[in-house]
């Protein structure tokens, strides 16, 4: 199985800010990377898919980067909104595993 | 618009069964793959089983496999996941996606609470 795995756990961030959540896979997996975010008692809702390509109507401060097993989501100026856990998953072979979670909070 | 409305959770006991429907809207069903991803309470997101557009291939985690059947019905664009042999470790929110078999979840259904507890 591919082991995905985030950093950091947890972060506390002020409005503007600029975060960056890193999520490595435990062998290569080209592009085959998305990243969710989950605000609590909601479903995940999809921000990027194939590493880099944003979700239609998902806000610009959102963008992906990397390939192979190190990926990178980067939120550009942080809103309140933004307050969630964002969870990397792989969609490269079956089982097709999750991150365990970044939470994010706003200072 | 996309919409994905599951039904079916509720609290069984161990060793007992259930079946979960998503019923789908506003977009092709024959075609798209379809899963269920589940998450136990204060837990991450853990992949349960996907199913391809025709219904001919479907695909299980370890976890589940040999206890859990999932399919689905073109007529009535619904997909399900029929659960045996249910255990505690099973007790979890069960999502159902648009997509999987290589593609990203999206979007996802509301969500339906299976607790397993004698």
């Amino acid at each position: 199985d591919i082991q995905m795995t985030q950093s950091p756990s947890s972060l506390s961030a002020s409005v503007g800010d600029r975060v960056t959540i890193t999520c490595r896979a435990s062998q290569s997996i080209s592009i085959y990377l998305n990243w969710y975010q989950q605000k609590p008692g909601k479903a995940p809702k999809l921000l990027i898919y194939a590493a880099s390509s944003l979700q239609s109507g998902v806000p610009s401060r959102f963008s992906g980067s990397g390939s192979g097993t190190d990926f990178t989501l980067t939120i550009s100026s942080l809103q309140p909104e933004d307050s969630a856990t964002y969870h990397c998953q792989q969609s490269y072979s079956t089982p097709y595993t999750f991150g365990q979670g970044t939470k994010l909070e706003i200072k | 618009e996309v919409q994905l409305l599951e039904s079916g959770g509720g609290l069984v006991q161990p060793g007992g069964s259930l079946r979960l429907s998503c019923a789908a809207s506003g977009f092709i069903f024959s075609t798209s793959a379809m899963s269920w991803v589940r998450q136990a309470p204060g837990k991450g997101l853990e992949w349960v089983s996907s199913i391809s557009g025709s219904g001919d291939s479907t695909y299980y985690a370890d976890s589940v496999k040999g206890r859990f059947t999932i399919s689905r019905d073109k007529s009535k664009n619904t997909m399900y996941l029929q659960m045996n042999s249910l255990r505690a470790e099973d007790t979890a929110v069960y999502y159902c996606a648009k997509g999987g078999v290589g593609v990203q979840f999206d979007p996802w259904g509301q969500g339906t609470l299976v607790t397993v507890s004698s």
